[in-house]
């Protein structure tokens, strides 16, 4: 059965902190890993999608690295603007299977 | 269009209500995807159609959950009997053709049931 876990559930930083986010997976065959940002009140926005170990994928602050068996979500010099659930998602048969999320604080 | 809408934006119901949600995918899109996101939870798959046809409704959690997209375009929930434990924000989707292409989401619909 198709798995997520995200990690930590929860993190604050202070701006400029760099930091990562964790994406653990478990699926019979990856067809995709997305990464979408969630703001209160509102629905995810697409971040990035990887589709093979060893890829990675940069905007601004953030970086998507992907193994055969997690993911990693990094956050260099982040600013209050960054605050919010960032969520992983694992392309299913016919959906994408999320994980919970991370909800990070940035503090100014 | 710009980008996926959903309306209403909020719903009250009473329970034993029947309430339709509403969504407007990214013209040109030929799948859309409805979840459902519970309050600090990820959203959860209900059904998927490709073009009008639904292909996977196994999300769905009991029969009182129906989904329809007749024209191949905007597609509409529909919870007959409303009960409090299908209140959730009810999220819509949608990608150019494949499961596995990018799916953006609209702003979706959270549903109050009392």
């Amino acid at each position: 059965e198709d798995q997520v876990t995200q990690s930590p559930e929860a993190l604050r930083l202070q701006e400029g902190e760099s930091s990562s986010l964790n994406c653990s997976y478990t699926v019979s065959g990856l067809r995709g890993l997305f990464w979408y940002r969630q703001d209160p009140g509102k629905g995810p926005e697409f971040l990035f999608t990887l589709y093979s170990a060893g890829e990675e994928k940069e905007k601004e602050r953030l970086k998507a690295t992907l193994t055969k068996k997690e993911s990693f979500l990094h956050i260099t010099a982040p600013k209050p603007e960054d605050s919010a659930t960032y969520l992983c998602a694992v392309t299913g048969a016919n959906n994408l299977f999320f994980g919970t999320g991370t909800r990070l604080t940035v503090i100014p | 269009g710009a980008g996926v809408s959903q309306s209403p934006r909020y719903k009250v119901a009473k329970r034993g209500q029947d309430v339709a949600l509403r969504c407007d995918p990214i013209s040109g899109h030929v799948s859309l995807f409805w979840y459902q996101q519970a309050l600090g939870q990820g959203p959860e798959f209900l059904t998927y159609f490709q073009n009008e046809a639904q292909l996977d409704k196994s999300g769905l959690p009991s029969d009182r959950f129906f989904a329809e997209r007749p024209e191949g375009s905007v597609s509409t929930l529909k919870i007959q009997r409303t009960q409090q434990e299908d209140s959730a924000v009810y999220l819509c989707a949608s990608s150019l053709v494949t499961v596995q292409e990018t799916q953006y989401f609209g702003p979706g619909t959270r549903l109050l049931v009392l």
